[in-house]
C-alpha cells in the first residue's frame, strides 16, 4: 500500500495566519490527491480534489499544490471555522490510503 | 443532492458479526461507487474496501480481507457493510462515502458507532 505522511501532526495558529500543512507519499501518486476537513464527531468534508481543484462551495482561502510524493494545503488566513482536523488521501491505487491527519488548534 | 443515511449505533460481543447499512438518495445509486472508511476513537481515517453496485463487485482493502464483505442492493439504493469476527479494535465509527468522478469522497454518510465490548 502506499504510505501518506503528514506533518506536522498539530499545528497551533491564530486567526488571520497563513497555514501549510505537508503531505509525503511513499511513491508517486501523479496529482491523485485529496484534502478533507473532519470536525469533531462529524464526518469529513472535502476540501481539495486532484491535488488542486477546489470542491464547490469550498472558500478560496483553502488551496492545494504539488504533484509526484509531495503535496501541500494552504490557508491563506486562518478564519475560526478552519480550526479542525485535515487529512490528505491518495487515490493513485487500486487501495486508498489517508495520512495521519493535521489538527489545526487555536493558539 | 446526493445523501447517504446509515443505520444507527450498534454494541456487539467479540467474535460477533456487524451489518451497517447506507442508504442513498439523490443522483443514479448505480451509478455510483461507495466505499466505506472507518475512524477509531481519537484516530485516523481508514479505507476499508468499496463496491460498484451496477457490476456488484467489490474490493477490499488487504488488512480486511477475508472479514469484511460489501454489497448492495440496487432495489432499495442500499449499500452494506459487513465485519466479522469482531474485536475490541474493531470499536470505531463506520462511514460510507460516495466516490466521486475519480476515487476521492465527495458525500459521506453520518457515520455509524459500532462498540464491541464483553
Amino acid at each position: 500500500d502506499i504510505q501518506m505522511t503528514q506533518s506536522p501532526s498539530t499545528l497551533s495558529a491564530s486567526v488571520g495566519d497563513r497555514v501549510t500543512i505537508t503531505c509525503r507519499a511513499s511513491q508517486s501518486i501523479s496529482s491523485w490527491l485529496a484534502w478533507y476537513q473532519q470536525k469533531p464527531g462529524k464526518a469529513p468534508k472535502l476540501l481539495i480534489y486532484k491535488a488542486s481543484s477546489l470542491e464547490s462551495g469550498v472558500p478560496s482561502r483553502f488551496s492545494g499544490s504539488g504533484s509526484g510524493t509531495e503535496f501541500t494545503l494552504t490557508i491563506s488566513s486562518l478564519q475560526p471555522d478552519d480550526f479542525a482536523t485535515y487529512y490528505c488521501q491518495q487515490y493513485n491505487s487500486y487501495s486508498l490510503t489517508f495520512g495521519g491527519g493535521t489538527k489545526v488548534e487555536i493558539k | 443532492q446526493v445523501q447517504l443515511v446509515q443505520s444507527g449505533a450498534e454494541v456487539k460481543k467479540p467474535g460477533s458479526s456487524v451489518k451497517v447499512s447506507c442508504k442513498a438518495s439523490g443522483g443514479t445509486f448505480s451509478s455510483y461507487t461507495i466505499s466505506w472508511v472507518r475512524q477509531a476513537p481519537g484516530q485516523g481515517l481508514e479505507w476499508m474496501g468499496r463496491i460498484i453496485p451496477i457490476l456488484g463487485i467489490a474490493n477490499y482493502a488487504q488488512k480486511f480481507q477475508g472479514r469484511v464483505t460489501i454489497t448492495a442492493d440496487k432495489s432499495t439504493s442500499t449499500a452494506y457493510m459487513e465485519l466479522s469476527s469482531l474485536r475490541s479494535e474493531d470499536t470505531a465509527v463506520y462511514y460510507c462515502a460516495r466516490e466521486g468522478s475519480s476515487s476521492w469522497f465527495d458525500y459521506w454518510g453520518q457515520g455509524t458507532l459500532v462498540t464491541v465490548s464483553s
